[in-house]
């Protein structure tokens, strides 16, 4: 079975550049035409969907979030990568990684990790 | 963008009861939904998708159905395991949206 994992910091300083790493297990992340991508979740409040790539590093971005996120891809490492900068306490949540199916919706997501915005 | 309302919000339910959530979009998705269950904790679990497939595993209680712009999830005979939080998506178009969630809680 698929296995997604995130990993990086749990607090970032406002103004400053949150960055997280996802890491795919158990399949690669070169095959097929699948999407890979991040959602998130403040606390007490919905899914908000940040952005996907392909494999060959094409990107699609929610266009709320756009100007402040990059999302890379690293098929030699089964890697994929969040970069959202200038964060605010509003940028709190947890984020997941997630695989998105050929039609796009999201069918394996990793566990989530608490990122939060304080100084 | 296309958004996305749920109702209620929240339902007041026990064991074995049969409850239904309505998923509403802001114009026609045709049948690109799914449906989501997130427990305290844990990653969202998708249920249902092309607003009426249930994913594999998922038990025959849960269905869906609807069409272009109304959607319901439907779970019959209520278990324990089921309260949790319920999320609609549509994947018509993106960006990929999802609902507000309901919340389903012990009546």
């Amino acid at each position: 079975q698929l296995q997604l994992q995130e990993s990086g910091p749990g607090l970032v300083k406002p103004s400053e550049t949150l960055s997280l790493t996802c890491t795919v297990s158990s399949g690669s992340i070169s095959s097929g035409t699948y999407l890979w991508g991040w959602v998130r979740q403040p606390p007490g409040t919905g899914l908000e969907w940040i952005g996907s790539t392909y494999y060959s590093g094409s990107t699609y971005y929610n266009p709320s979030l756009k100007s402040r996120v990059t999302i890379s891809i690293d098929p030699s490492k089964n890697q994929f990568f969040l970069s959202l900068n200038s964060v605010t306490a509003a940028d709190t949540a947890v984020y997941y990684c997630a695989r998105l199916t050929v039609s796009r919706y999201f069918e394996y997501w990793g566990q989530g990790i608490l990122v939060t915005v304080s100084s | 963008d296309i958004q996305m309302t749920q109702s209620p919000s929240t339902l007041s339910a026990s064991v074995g009861d049969r409850v239904t959530i309505t998923c509403r979009a802001s114009q026609s998705i045709n049948t690109w939904l799914a449906w989501y269950q997130v427990k305290p904790g844990k990653p969202p679990k998708v249920l249902i998708y092309k607003t009426s497939t249930l994913e594999t595993g998922v038990p025959s209680r849960f269905s869906g159905s609807g069409s272009g712009t109304e959607f319901t999830l439907t779970i019959n005979s209520l278990q324990p395991d089921d309260f949790a939080t319920y999320y609609c998506q549509q994947y018509s178009a993106p960006p990929w949206t999802f609902g507000q969630g309901t919340k389903a809680e012990v009546k």
